[in-house]
């Protein structure tokens, strides 16, 4: 695609439940990242991919939260048992390699837990 | 661990005048890269301007200039002709090779016309 796409664009689910947060990277780009983006703060990083497999899942904040990546493009973040402390805006980003210093962002997904 | 200090968590301009944000930042690391990112309130984050660590040049891309001050660690965005589209979030981020970026915390700017 023209740039990275995430769906949905904005999620309101009830505390407990589950959700999936949907990243579709530029073509051809095979380094992925989650950030998680709390109100009025920086994006602060949870995952990175290199093709299918996580390189670096070092900022998933517990094990409530899980990324995958299985063809090496699309990529989806779970969080299961939402908590209302997991509201905020979930980004991606991808880069044409893991080298390549320009990382180009989706819109994110705005997420609410009630 | 790399840290991201912005120390400014508002500015404004007026329009047609010049702005600088701050940023400084802390690492052991001697290859590096800066950024400065933009976002609107439509939330995707925009790549401004960036610095490779090695290049004693300052980055420059049309009306954005950095001071990018090495020993410092200091990596100040300069506005020049300051627009109504420059009004944003703006987030300086560092990344060292084959790493993700670090963010700061970001500066809202406010362009008054």
């Amino acid at each position: 695609g023209a740039g990275v796409s995430q769906t949905p664009s904005n999620k309101v689910t009830e505390k407990g439940k589950y959700v999936e947060l949907r990243c579709d990277p530029i073509s051809g780009h095979t380094a992925l990242y989650w950030y998680r983006q709390s109100l009025g703060q920086g994006p602060e990083f949870l995952i990175y991919f290199q093709g299918t497999g996580a390189a670096d899942d070092s900022g998933l904040p517990n094990d409530r939260f899980f990324a995958v990546r299985p063809e090496g493009s699309v990529s989806t973040l779970k969080i299961q048992r939402t908590e209302r402390g997991d509201s905020a805006v979930y980004l991606c980003a991808s880069s044409l390699s893991e080298g390549n210093t320009e990382a180009f962002f989706g819109q994110g997904t705005r997420l609410t837990v009630v | 661990a790399q840290t991201v200090t912005q120390s400014q968590p508002e500015m404004s301009v007026q329009e047609a005048e010049t702005v600088t944000l701050s940023c400084t930042y802390d690492t052991s690391e001697s290859d590096y890269y800066l950024f400065w990112y933009k976002q609107p309130p439509s939330r995707q984050m925009i790549l401004v301007i960036r610095q490779e660590a090695y290049k004693q040049q300052n980055a420059t891309e049309n009306r954005f200039s950095v001071n990018f001050q090495k020993a410092a660690k200091s990596f100040s965005l300069k506005i020049s002709d300051s627009q109504l589209g420059d009004a944003a979030m703006y987030f300086c981020a560092y990344r060292s090779a084959w790493r993700q970026l670090t963010f700061g915390s970001g500066t809202q700017l406010t362009v008054l016309p």
